[in-house]
């Protein structure tokens, strides 16, 4: 079955900063790689979602990268307010499977 | 619409009692799911249903029921609680998940179990 990575576990930014968040899965036959916003005690919330016909997509601030051979995509968050402050997933799912396969989550800090 | 709705918020189980977590949807989706999140661990797939009587199993199955005899509702039955099932539970619908490509999918608010 799919396996995905995701790193780092934690990460502190400056508000104002950058973030990178970096996912890598295991199976080649994945084309839909979703990310979710989770606030403390809220449900996990799509952000921003990728296909595999596509290699960058872009929402405001936020960017996801997808490198097929290498097989691993990226979100980036641009010039981060403290409302970014939560935990992001992301996730992988081919057609057909049985449902989605997340990371274990990164917690983004934006310190003020 | 309402989305994706799941009751109850809050629940204590003492081991060995069942429950059933309430899972609904207005958007007439087909595809549905449970997963469980536990610190730590992301969210794992528990069952999933492709439509109105299809279940089948996910990654995590073991000690849960499921049924989907709507295309609304799907309900997760627990039936002998155990500490190990203490978790977040969430219910999850989607338009369509046998297509080549999958479409995006919604999650609940979330049922918080505690078995003690």
């Amino acid at each position: 079955g799919e396996n995905v990575e995701q790193h780092p576990s934690t990460l502190s930014v400056q508000e104002g900063d950058s973030a990178v968040i970096k996912c890598t899965y295991s199976d080649s036959a994945s084309n839909y790689f979703p990310w979710y916003k989770q606030e403390l005690g809220k449900r996990p919330q799509l952000i921003i979602d990728i296909r595999s016909n596509v290699g960058e997509k872009k929402d405001q601030r936020i960017a996801v990268t997808l490198n097929k051979t290498a097989k691993h995509f990226s979100l980036h968050i641009t010039e981060t307010q403290p409302e970014d402050s939560a935990v992001y997933f992301c996730a992988a799912i081919r057609g057909g499977a049985d449902g989605l396969t997340f990371g274990k989550g990164t917690h983004l800090i934006i310190q003020p | 619409n309402a989305g994706v709705t799941q009751t109850p918020k809050f629940q204590v189980l003492k081991t060995g009692q069942s429950m059933t977590l309430q899972c609904a949807q207005d958007m007439n989706h087909e595809y549905m799911s449970w997963y469980r999140q536990d610190p730590g661990m992301g969210l794992r797939l528990i069952h999933y249903s492709v439509g109105a009587g299809i279940t089948d199993q996910g990654e995590v199955p073991n000690g849960y029921n499921v049924s989907r005899s709507t295309t609304e509702d799907f309900p997760l039955r627990l039936l002998s609680a155990a500490p190990s099932q203490t978790s977040v539970y969430f219910c999850a619908s989607s338009y369509s998940i046998w297509t080549p490509e999958p479409y995006e999918q919604y999650f609940g608010p979330g049922t918080r179990l505690t078995v003690t």
